[in-house]
């Protein structure tokens, strides 16, 4: 059974510090791996989808890597400001027929940065 | 530019009572699905559908029904609530299910008494 874990649960960090945020995850044959911020009492955000073919991807100050052969992927936020404080969840779209769609979430990191 | 409308926001339900979440996109999804996300456990999967007239049962089905009579609606149904439904639910749609992204609505919380 797929598992997708999350390290650290929570971070606090003052701004302008770079950072990294870990996932990893059990079983290799994925089709994708997301990326998602979510704001306490919110929705989640889609922040990045890296296909399972795909090394990285990048959007603004974020940069998400999936090294699939290890189990892992990081996001990579440089420059942190405080509005990036929320939770950040990593979830893994399963690649078995019919569950392709079905996502499996990690329990998040919280992240805090302080002024 | 609505993405994944649910409702209602918040919801207080008493022991037995049922009650259906609405959750409508306007993306052309074919992929929608259910989620309850719940202290400590993360995000798990009730139901999911992959298109029109097709529904299947995720990690958590039991206790929900849904139905898929239309691209735009997915409704999740609470036959008989239970204080152990308690939770805050979120639906999400994706253009083909596997390997395109995933958006979520806002989400419902709803509380079992």
């Amino acid at each position: 059974k797929q598992e997708v874990t999350q390290i650290p649960a929570a971070l606090s960090v003052p701004e302008g510090e770079n950072l990294v945020l870990n996932c990893s995850f059990t079983d290799s044959a994925i089709y994708n791996l997301q990326w998602f911020r979510q704001d306490p009492g919110k929705g989640l955000t889609s922040l990045l989808l890296i296909q399972s073919s795909q090394r990285e991807q990048t959007s603004g100050r974020l940069n998400a890597s999936l090294d699939k052969s290890s189990g892992r992927s990081t996001l990579y936020i440089a420059a942190s400001q405080p509005g990036d404080s929320a939770t950040y969840l990593c979830a893994v779209n399963l690649n078995y027929g019919g569950s392709q769609g079905n996502l499996i979430f990690g329990k998040g990191t919280k992240l805090s940065v302080k002024p | 530019n609505a993405g994944v409308t649910q409702t209602p926001k918040f919801q207080v339900l008493k022991t037995g009572q049922s009650m259906t979440l609405q959750c409508a996109q306007d993306m052309n999804h074919e992929y929608m699905s259910w989620y309850r996300q719940d202290p400590g456990m993360g995000l798990r999967l009730i139901h999911y559908s992959v298109g029109a007239g097709i529904t299947d049962q995720g990690e958590v089905p039991n206790g929900y029904n849904v139905s898929r009579s239309t691209t735009e609606d997915f409704p999740l149904r609470l036959l008989s609530a239970a204080p152990s439904q308690t939770s805050v639910y979120f639906c999400a749609s994706s253009y083909s299910g596997g390997g395109t992204e995933a958006f979520f609505g806002q989400g419902t919380r709803l509380t079992v008494v």
